[in-house]
């Protein structure tokens, strides 16, 4: 199983963009990446997914290295609400889908 | 609307009890997981199962035994509640299809073993 390493904390201002990133050197080409968010007293939330290159959706971007073993979370013009605990995880092969989360980076917005 | 939900969402019990969470997922999903989140442990896998009657031990399964009855329905047991064992629960579903669709997560189930 591909281990997961992020910043254990971050800080930003209210409307700034925030990259978090994650390292995932033993990543294996089966596996995918995903990235969740955790608010107190409420479970993970799903953001974005990918694989390779670069995804984006209403939330967030994620960029992925050329060698899969860097991804990068985006996030524009972060809020107050956006203030959490973000999880970098990668899936391991469909025949044993264990799902583990690493620590996570926790994100503190301020006014 | 896809969805995992827990019972109760908080229980508290006395050491030596006997305590049993469940969890629903209506998003026809064959994987269902069990966690337990501690300050500063994170979620920590206790079980899992990929479908009715099967069940995978995850990386903290001491105290705890789990059932999956159906599809849809993943217990948590706890027949000798310890002190130990005071966390918050929380239970996941996820389809291991071509899609690689992301876990979705319950509101979780506070736990106090007194």
């Amino acid at each position: 199983l591909a281990k997961t390493t992020q910043p254990p904390s971050m800080e930003a201002y209210e409307g700034q963009e925030v990259n978090v990133s994650c390292s995932h050197t033993n990543i294996a080409t089966s596996e995918y990446i995903y990235w969740y968010r955790q608010v107190p007293h409420q479970g993970p939330q799903f953001i974005i997914q990918g694989y390779k290159d670069y995804v984006v959706n209403e939330v967030a971007s994620l960029f992925i290295s050329a060698d899969r073993k860097l991804s990068t979370l985006s996030l524009p013009w972060v809020s107050l609400r956006d203030a959490a605990v973000y999880y970098c995880i990668v899936t391991p092969d469909t025949n044993a889908y264990k799902v583990i989360f690493g620590k996570g980076t926790h994100l503190h917005v301020l006014p | 609307e896809a969805a995992v939900t827990q019972s109760p969402r908080n229980k508290v019990t006395v050491t030596g009890g006997n305590v049993t969470l469940s969890c629903r997922q209506t998003n026809s999903h064959n994987y269902m997981y069990w966690y337990r989140q501690d300050t500063g442990h994170g979620l920590r896998l206790i079980h899992y199962s990929y479908g009715a009657g099967n069940l995978q031990i995850g990386d903290v399964p001491d105290g705890y035994k789990a059932t999956r009855t159906t599809q849809e329905d993943f217990f948590l047991l706890l027949e000798l509640a310890s002190p130990s064992q005071t966390s918050l629960y929380f239970c996941a579903s996820s389809d291991s299809g071509n899609n690689n669709q992301a876990p979705l997560f319950g509101e979780g189930t506070r736990l106090s073993v007194l």
